[in-house]
């Protein structure tokens, strides 16, 4: 069964750069890897998807190592405005029904 | 483009009534999921419908049900209400497979069972 792990929370200062990683030990061989933010109140909100090796946007990276049994997510030059919840997102597939696992989120604190 | 759209945005029940929530996905995306998000177990998926057929479905009991409309429109329902089953009930569209993609969420519903 697919599971993910994350840091609880994590404390920064705007302009530094924020890794944040997820472990997903049995994911899937055709799966992919996603990450969202979450702002109070508010639903999940895409922020990157990868595959393998590193994928950039214009908010983030995503490296993902060869064996693709954990992911970093990469915000460069964080600001106040980057305080919310991350979640990584794999799925797991159980005989012939498939579910996203979401991580328990990591709790991302920008300071001034 | 109009986003996700849930309805009601907050309500309150009583243990053993049941609810319906209602959610209409981004115009042309057929893909419709849930989520229960709760501070005690995170965000976890109930199921997913595509074309009105029931895709996927998370490890819920049977009194979380869920449809989907030829419009592409989602219910899900929950009954005999739980004091447990307060929470945060948010969907996703999406225009293909679940995890190929981008999930676009809704606000959510909140629903508090007393």
């Amino acid at each position: 069964l697919a599971k993910t792990t994350q840091p609880i929370s994590m404390d920064s200062y705007e302009g530094q750069e924020v890794n944040i990683t997820c472990s997903h030990n049995n994911i899937a061989t055709n799966d992919y890897i996603t990450w969202y933010q979450q702002f109070p109140s508010q639903g999940p909100r895409f922020i990157i998807q990868g595959y393998k090796t590193k994928v950039t946007n214009e908010v983030a990276s995503l490296f993902i190592p060869a064996d693709r049994k954990s992911s970093t997510l990469s915000l460069p030059r964080v600001s106040l405005s980057d305080t919310a919840v991350y979640y990584c997102l794999v799925g797991d597939k159980l005989d012939s029904s498939y579910k996203l696992i979401f991580g328990s989120g990591t709790r991302l604190l920008v300071r001034p | 483009k109009a986003g996700v759209t849930q309805t009601p945005r907050y309500l309150i029940k009583t243990r053993g009534q049941q609810v319906t929530l209602s959610c209409s996905p981004i115009s042309g995306h057929r893909s419709v999921s849930w989520y229960q998000q709760t501070p005690g177990q995170g965000l976890q998926f109930l199921f997913e419908y595509f074309s009105e057929t029931q895709r996927n479905k998370g490890n819920f009991p049977g009194r979380f049900s869920g449809r989907q409309f030829s419009n592409s429109r989602s219910e899900m329902n929950v009954s005999t209400l739980e004091l447990g089953d307060s929470a945060l009930y948010l969907c996703a569209s999406s225009a293909g497979q679940q995890n190929t993609g981008e999930l676009f969420f809704g606000e959510g519903s909140r629903l508090t069972v007393l």
